[in-house]
């Protein structure tokens, strides 16, 4: 149990062009999800929480235009990187809580290249 | 200060033998959770053991424990036996507080772990 899938794994796209992560949770209903980043040999940093239903939650000098997140069901949360620049390039990984649990499950992530 | 202190950027074990990867956190809540996670090179996180501030008995599982020294505020990772698929980065998190807004969780910078045949 407690599976997240993200979509997808891999993506390469051209400057200026937006890219749209899937997070799901496959066997569990997921009340909050989570969005991190993390650069090459570094912790993962939190971008933002969202909560299905609601606007998600962004952490301090996160940009909320740049980094659209919609969580429109239990299951589904999605984020969208709007106009990348090479500097948006890194790994993407989200997390989902079920509710009434301690831990958060984390998706397989998704490496974004910029070019 | 740090919430989440791993002072181990990189730690060797010989192969059948235990391993302590170290974390200290800094918090000022009585409730609070303790995390550890397994990355491997393929980037998935991979959760191992949680503790809650206000459990009494250290938690196991498997060949992991976590020593929780709550006076010490320390929550180390202990890891039995060690196998070769046990080489990855590991990192320490917490959350902190209750209630719907208190559920993200801090991570330490991480311990790459190698583990030698």
């Amino acid at each position: 149990g407690a599976v997240v899938s993200q979509h997808p794994s891999w993506v390469i796209c051209k400057s200026g062009t937006s890219v749209k992560i899937e997070c799901r949770s496959l066997d569990f209903q997921a009340t909050t999800m989570f969005w991190y980043r993390q650069f090459p040999k570094q912790s993962l940093m939190l971008m933002a929480t969202s909560n299905e239903g609601s606007k998600a939650t962004y952490e301090q000098g996160v940009e909320k235009d740049k980094f659209l997140i919609n969580h429109a069901s239990l299951t589904l949360s999605t984020l969208t990187v709007t106009s990348a620049h090479p500097e948006d390039s890194s790994f993407y990984i989200c997390s989902a809580r079920d509710l009434g649990a301690e831990t958060q499950y984390f998706g397989p992530g998704t490496r974004l290249l910029v070019l | 200060a740090q919430k989440i202190t791993q002072t181990q950027p990189g730690m060797f074990v010989q192969e059948k033998e235990a391993v302590t990867l170290d974390c200290t956190y800094d918090t000022s809540d009585p409730s609070y959770g303790l995390f550890w996670y397994k990355q491997p090179s393929s980037g998935e996180m991979i959760f191992l053991i949680y503790q809650g501030s206000y459990d009494q008995q250290n938690a196991t599982e498997g060949r992991y424990s976590l020593n929780f020294q709550k006076a010490r505020k320390s929550a180390n990772l202990v890891i039995s036996a060690s196998q070769l698929g046990d080489s990855a980065m590991y990192f320490c998190a917490m959350r902190e507080g209750q209630g719907a807004g208190s559920y993200q969780l801090t991570f330490g910078k991480g311990t790459k772990l190698s583990v030698i045949p």
